[in-house]
């Protein structure tokens, strides 16, 4: 399994600003994905993020909102742009695992914002 | 529509009892299922999987999953409940082999284990 580190693991944010999450791996993946987890709800994919490509946005997600980068194998954020309180949220940086195959997803611990 | 549905939003079980966390799935072709759990404040971790083969499989901490395809069911289980599985445990399916084929997640039930 890979270890994941998320930076920040939380944050309180002013309305209208950004923030950067960072995510680090410790091995090199293919793959990256960012998820959002609103407060009591299920996990909503945002992007995938392959290094030297574009990421690729979910449905409801853009790119102006969610600027991804994707410098290396084992490194990536998300930007959350522009931030109202509907933005806070538990953001979740996941690689799948070693058999690519079969897909099971390893997780960060999480960066949980709070928009006031 | 691929689905995924957890019918219950929370479980109530007394510590020694066992557990039964339920999970069905609509999905078209040879679904691989995957439980995971949250403890408070963490990300989410890999509990284990179905992918082919025998229909009961295990994972980590004593857990386990019986894959029933007439049912589409994939509950976990384990046979002995401890305090410290208190958590949210979240279903997910994906329609076959390929990375780049999203996991659809159910809406995750709390489980509360009491001393």
């Amino acid at each position: 399994s890979a270890v994941i580190s998320q930076k920040p693991s939380r944050d309180i944010c002013q309305r209208g600003t950004s923030l950067t999450i960072q995510c680090q791996v410790d091995s090199q993946v293919t793959m990256m994905f960012w998820y959002r987890q609103q407060p009591g709800q299920s996990l909503t994919l945002i992007a995938t993020a392959n290094q030297g490509s574009e990421a690729t946005y979910e449905s409801g997600f853009v790119i102006d909102k969610f600027p991804i980068s994707r410098p290396n194998l084992t490194f990536s954020t998300l930007t959350v742009s522009n931030m109202s309180p509907e933005d806070s949220s538990i953001y979740l940086c996941s690689v799948v695992g070693t058999s690519e195959n079969t897909g099971e997803l390893f997780f960060g611990e999480g960066s949980r914002l709070t928009v006031l | 529509a691929q689905s995924v549905a957890q019918p219950e939003d929370q479980v109530n079980v007394a510590e020694g009892n066992p557990l039964t966390v339920k999970c069905t799935y609509s999905v078209s072709g040879n679904p691989y299922l995957f439980w995971y759990v949250q403890y408070p404040n963490r990300g989410l971790q890999f509990l284990l999987k179905y992918i082919t083969g025998d229909n009961l499989v295990k994972g980590s901490y004593g857990f386990e999953a019986e894959f029933n395809k007439s049912q589409t069911s994939f509950h976990l289980k384990k046979p002995s409940a401890l305090v410290s599985d208190s958590a949210l445990y979240f279903c997910a399916v994906r329609r076959g082999p390929g990375n780049n084929r999203k996991l659809i997640w159910g809406l995750g039930t709390s489980l509360a284990v009491n001393p």
